[in-house]
């Protein structure tokens, strides 16, 4: 199936420092999730965006649907040990039935 | 209740073993999914059910046999694996896609079931 391009794929960042991430895709969503896995465990929901140019924040969390409708972003601010973890994008059109097309990843470490 | 759970929680079997995954949900959603994940990478899609029928199957071999016994049940039966199928099994939940339900449009996870074919 379709796979979103994420990038950075990896990001080593001191405690305190905001992090930027985002994802692209060559088709069109109407819907754009962001999730966070920890190890051993599935992925959490972190941020759901429903319209192009949506800015939803929640907590230290930041998330934005592109105005092509191909892209999306998510922004940590202040990060904390707990961060650490493997964070996905995720699209959604609902023409395409149950179809949700992943992103490859970005795996966040968090240096005390 | 929101959650999505998953058992067991970590398995090991031998290639000639017959065993199961389940996963329960009672969130009200119709659409159940199966997803296969290795370490550092993106869930893949094996297997998704919509009103307990199936109705994506993304090319998964015949080893894997799932299974919808009602709306809030999922299984995964598993014969005849090999050491490569060793992952985390991922079963996820989420409304039906459609105009009303557009907002609604979010999986939801459980923890999984690693397992581990020897």
């Amino acid at each position: 199936g379709q796979q979103l391009n994420q990038s950075p794929q990896s990001m080593f960042i001191q405690e305190g420092e905001d992090v930027s991430m985002n994802c692209t895709s060559s088709s069109i969503f109407n819907t754009w999730l962001w999730y966070k896995q920890e190890p051993g465990e599935g992925p959490v929901l972190l941020i759901a965006l429903y319209k192009a140019g949506e800015l939803t924040s929640n907590g230290r969390l930041t998330a934005q649907f592109g105005i092509t409708r191909k892209d999306s972003f998510l922004n940590i601010s202040a990060s904390i040990p707990s961060d650490v973890g493997i964070y996905f994008c995720a699209g959604h059109y609902s023409n395409t039935g149950n179809q949700f097309y992943f992103g490859t990843g970005t795996s966040l470490t968090v240096i005390p | 209740d929101t959650e999505v759970t998953q058992t067991p929680k970590h398995l090991v079997m031998g290639m000639t073993n017959k065993k199961s995954l389940k996963c329960e949900q009672h969130m009200g959603h119709r659409a159940m999914y199966w997803y296969k994940q290795k370490a550092k990478k993106p869930p893949e899609l094996m297997f998704v059910y919509s009103y307990e029928k199936l109705s994506i199957n993304e090319s998964v071999p015949s080893r894997f046999s799932p299974e919808c016994p009602n709306s809030s049940l999922l299984n995964l039966h598993l014969h005849a694996l090999q050491p490569e199928d060793s992952a985390l099994y991922l079963c996820a939940s989420s409304q039906l896609p459609g105009p009303l339900f557009s907002r609604a449009n979010v999986l939801t996870f459980g923890a999984g079931s690693r397992l581990t074919v020897l």
